[in-house]
């Protein structure tokens, strides 16, 4: 069966550091890859999706960034964190779809970040 | 552009009784339909989904959702609320963008059970 990681579970940072948060997804191959954030009191934004290695979609501008240097990892950074960082991050995974077509995403535990 | 709407924030109910949250959405084409729950902390869980066919879907947990395309509804129902429920519950359209596959979630509904 698959599964997805994240780590770590919970952050704390200061404003201006840096940030990685990790998302591994164990049991498939070639998956859909993606990014949320949860602010509180709101719904999902999805900040970055990733079809294959090496290859990024941004969906909003932002002080973030994702890279994908394996098949089955994903992973979120930052150079210098803001306040407005802050939120719940969720990674999520999905089979890859054939053209006209559309798979469920299954989500991580996500991570609590929390910059001051 | 697309777009999910849920109008209920917050939702109590008492244990035992019927349960519907109400999901609207506004996209071009045939959507690919989704209910998702949330407990505190947590992750999100798939309940049930819709891509095409019988519009009534039958999910995990005695959760079932009803696809109208005429009021581009799509609400959640369950015939008798556990406190277990208690969590919150997205709704989202899938979109087809050339594989990526992206999903736009409406802003939530709070379930609150009370025993």
């Amino acid at each position: 069966s698959q599964t997805i990681h994240q780590w770590p579970a919970t952050l704390v940072q200061p404003v201006g550091s840096p940030l990685s948060l990790e998302c591994t997804v164990e049991g498939t191959s070639n998956p859909n890859l993606y990014w949320y954030r949860q602010a509180a009191g709101r719904g999902l934004q999805l900040l970055f999706y990733s079809v294959g290695i090496g290859q990024i979609s941004s969906e909003v501008p932002q002080n973030l960034s994702a890279s994908r240097p394996q098949d089955r990892q994903f992973i979120l950074s930052s150079k210098k964190l803001l306040l407005s960082d802050s939120g719940f991050y969720l990674c999520a995974w999905s089979i890859r779809a054939d053209p006209g077509h559309h798979n469920e995403q299954f989500f991580g535990p996500g991570t609590r970040l929390t910059v001051l | 552009a697309q777009s999910v709407t849920q109008p209920d924030i917050h939702i109590t109910v008492s244990e035992g009784a019927s349960l519907e949250l109400r999901c609207n959405y506004s996209y071009g084409a045939t959507p690919y339909l989704f209910w998702y729950v949330q407990s505190p902390g947590q992750g999100l869980q798939l309940l049930l989904k819709y891509f095409s066919g019988d519009t009534l879907v039958q999910g995990i947990k005695g959760f079932e959702a009803e696809f109208k395309r005429s009021q581009s509804s799509f609400n959640l129902r369950k015939p008798s609320v556990h406190w277990s429920d208690a969590a919150e519950y997205f709704c989202a359209v899938g979109l087809l963008t050339g594989g990526g596959n992206k999903l736009t979630f409406g802003t939530g509904t709070q379930l609150k059970v009370e025993l």
